[in-house]
């Protein structure tokens, strides 16, 4: 399968500081990337939908100011994390979507999962 | 909206047995994929199982298939002949078209030895 690779895979930073994620499609070219959150025990939380050129579009919630997302090409998806706090600390997750088509329909691509990053925030 | 429900906070089961975890799911539309993702320890999401609503036939993948009831709104997933890599947490996902992934709560399962 597609691998997706994330960096750094965990950052321990101090408050006020601000923090970059990357998100990488090694093997093939993603349009669409996603950034997710998880909390301990919890499930994953769409934060943004970010599409290759375009601007991210955010979840209800999710404070597009403090989590600011580039996508600026075809591989590679960056999540900054700005003015962090300690409530920002969690398990953040990307995943990309292959361009191309499967089994003829372009309304199922698969999602490729990175391996996550552990922030904290001190 | 669509919304997915996995009722199970956490199962167990004897290694070399079988177990079904839940999964039921809410969606306005008819036209859908499920899937169920397995989250190891290493908290890589593995995608282990998908199932086109347009059919009918229940999707397998060696030891893991599903038991999809569209009318009920059900899908869950079994697993044949545990194994002690099985242990994960599983999360049960519905995508509708190009939007986005939603996923249920998740099952923890532990495998007993």
């Amino acid at each position: 399968g597609a691998v997706v690779s994330q960096h750094p895979s965990r950052v321990i930073c101090k408050s006020g500081t601000s923090v970059k994620i990357e998100c990488r499609s090694l093997d093939f070219q993603a349009t669409t990337m996603f950034w997710y959150r998880q909390f301990p025990k919890q499930s994953l939380m769409l934060m943004a939908t970010s599409n290759e050129g375009s601007k991210a579009t955010y979840e209800q919630g999710v404070e597009k100011d403090k989590f600011l997302i580039n996508h600026a090409s075809l591989t590679l998806s960056t999540l900054t994390v700005t003015s962090a706090h300690p409530e920002d600390s969690s398990f953040y997750i990307c995943s990309a979507r292959d361009l191309a088509t499967s089994g003829g329909s372009f309304a199922y691509n698969e999602q490729f999962f990175g391996p996550g990053t552990r922030l904290t925030v001190l | 909206a669509q919304t997915v429900t996995q009722s199970q906070p956490e199962m167990s089961v004897q290694e070399a047995e079988t177990v079904t975890l839940s999964c039921t799911y809410d969606t306005s539309e008819s036209d859908y994929y499920l899937f169920w993702y397995k989250q190891p320890p290493s908290r890589q999401m593995i995608l282990v199982i998908r199932q086109e609503a347009y059919k009918q036939q229940n999707a397998t993948e060696n030891r893991f298939s599903v038991n999809f009831q569209k009318a009920a709104k059900s899908f869950s997933l079994k697993i044949s002949d545990s194994q002690l890599g099985d242990a994960a947490m599983y999360f049960c996902a519905l995508k509708q078209g190009a939007q986005k992934l939603v996923f249920g709560q998740g099952t923890r399962l532990t495998i007993n030895p």
